[in-house]
């Protein structure tokens, strides 16, 4: 079955940088579209990035852009957000969600998510 | 950007017919998705492209969308249904092209 499984989060102080990984199994990574969607401690969803299966397509959100980078590794079936400068409205829940491969406007699935933290 | 508008809460009583609705300029030109998240939980999505519904949703659940509404509109509603719902959109002539409204707080009476 499909699974999604972030990693690489926690307490990190502002400026500071953290890297997360999302490992993914249970269908074929390199065919499918995926994101990094946040949700911030009490506040609703918020889309962070979007990367094709292929890597040649990518967007960001205003919020995060020059700061963040999203990156795949077809060959290790995961994926990652690179996260750089980071703010204290950074602080949230991150989810990795899989677009289905045919119309990849939408995710089908989603993984449980890792809390990112950023305090002095 | 494209900005999607959700009511804060809608309040319901078991058994009846809830709507949630997703406003957005001329939103039924576009395909409007729907996600259900519970407390301590990933979303799951449970309407796509306007009124599709994945494997394992209930027929209760369905979605419609026309001129600047889209609705979800939970039918038989159960104490499980007590939920956050966010609609979203893909915006093509947009850089940005991913939009989630503010989500809904579907409360069961």
């Amino acid at each position: 079955q499909v699974q999604l499984v972030e990693s690489g989060g926690g307490l990190v102080k502002p400026g500071g940088s953290l890297r997360l990984s999302c490992a993914a199994s249970g269908f074929t990574f390199s065919d499918y579209y995926m994101s990094w969607i946040r949700q911030a401690p009490g506040k609703g969803l918020e889309w962070v990035s979007y990367i094709s299966s292929s890597g040649s397509t990518i967007y960001y959100a205003d919020s995060v852009k020059g700061r963040f980078t999203i990156s795949r590794d077809n060959a290790k079936n995961s994926l990652y957000l690179q996260m750089n400068s980071l703010r204290a409205e950074d602080t949230a829940v991150y989810y990795c969600a899989r677009a289905p491969r045919r119309q990849p406007h939408y995710f089908d699935y989603w993984g449980q998510g890792t809390l990112v933290t950023v305090s002095s | 950007s494209y900005v999607l508008t959700q009511p804060p809460s809608v309040s319901v009583a078991p058994g009846k017919t809830a709507r949630i609705t997703c406003g957005g300029n001329n939103i039924g030109s576009k395909s409007v998705h729907w996600y259900q998240q519970k407390p301590g939980q990933a979303p799951v999505l449970v309407i796509y492209y306007d009124s599709d519904r994945p494997s394992g949703i209930p027929e209760r659940f369905s979605g419609s969308n026309s001129g600047n509404t889209a609705t979800l509109t939970i039918s038989r509603v159960e104490a499980g249904d007590e939920a956050d719902y966010y609609c979203q959109v893909w915006d093509s002539s947009s850089d940005h092209p991913l939009v989630f409204g503010g989500g809904t707080k579907l409360t069961v009476l």
